[in-house]
């Protein structure tokens, strides 16, 4: 069965630190990967999503960028984190069907 | 257009009562509308879907209604159990990556 990770699980960084946010998928083969990103008590922003290796499509310009070295793995990062960039951020997984499989989640919070 | 309207934001319903979330859209092209379930700390997940040639679709207490003239569909909750208190979110897709959610709605079934 497929199985999606992410990690860490909570993260608490000051204004202007870098960020990485891992994320796995285990139990297939070439998954359309997505980042999104949930603001407390919103709905979901899109912000990336991968077709390929190397194959990257950003739907919203800020400060995020992803990356995705392996088949079954998509990580997020920033340079220099700002306040507006604290939220849940999401990782998906999607082969075929249009069903997403969500990861259990990184709830960061930017002091 | 490419929003997917959802109402009400929020809903309380009482134990045993039913639970209804409607969500409306402008793109015909749309045709795979899913709902989705998600628990406060968790990812969302698929709870149940439809495709435009159908009315109706069922699924244990959660029942789907389409209305393609109208360009809206709902989610019916029947015999709502307080362990179905969570956020829905609504929606489209047309068949590329790109998946268009509603705001959400908050859910509280009340003992």
């Amino acid at each position: 069965s497929q199985t999606i990770h992410q990690w860490p699980a909570t993260l608490v960084q000051p204004v202007g630190s870098p960020l990485s946010l891992e994320c796995t998928v285990e139990g297939t083969s070439n998954p359309n990967l997505y980042w999104y990103r949930q603001a407390a008590g919103r709905g979901l922003q899109l912000l990336f999503y991968s077709v390929g290796i190397g194959q990257i499509s950003s739907e919203v310009p800020q400060n995020l960028s992803a990356s995705r070295p392996q088949d079954r793995q998509f990580i997020l990062s920033s340079k220099k984190l700002l306040l507006s960039d604290s939220g849940f951020y999401l990782c998906a997984w999607s082969v075929l069907r249009r069903e997403r499989f969500f990861g259990p989640g990184t709830r960061l919070t930017v002091l | 257009q490419q929003q997917v309207k959802q109402s009400p934001q929020s809903l309380i319903v009482q134990k045993g009562g039913i639970s209804i979330i409607n969500c409306a859209y402008e793109n015909t092209a749309f045709d795979y509308f899913p709902w989705y379930q998600q628990f406060p700390g968790k990812g969302p997940a698929l709870l149940i879907a439809i495709r435009p040639d159908v009315s109706e679709k069922k699924e244990g207490r959660f029942t789907i209604s389409f209305n393609k003239s109208a360009k809206q569909f709902s989610l019916h909750i029947m015999d709502s159990q307080p362990g179905d208190s969570a956020t829905y979110f609504c929606a489209a897709s047309s068949g590329n990556y790109q998946l268009i959610w509603g705001a959400g709605t908050k859910l509280i079934i009340k003992p």
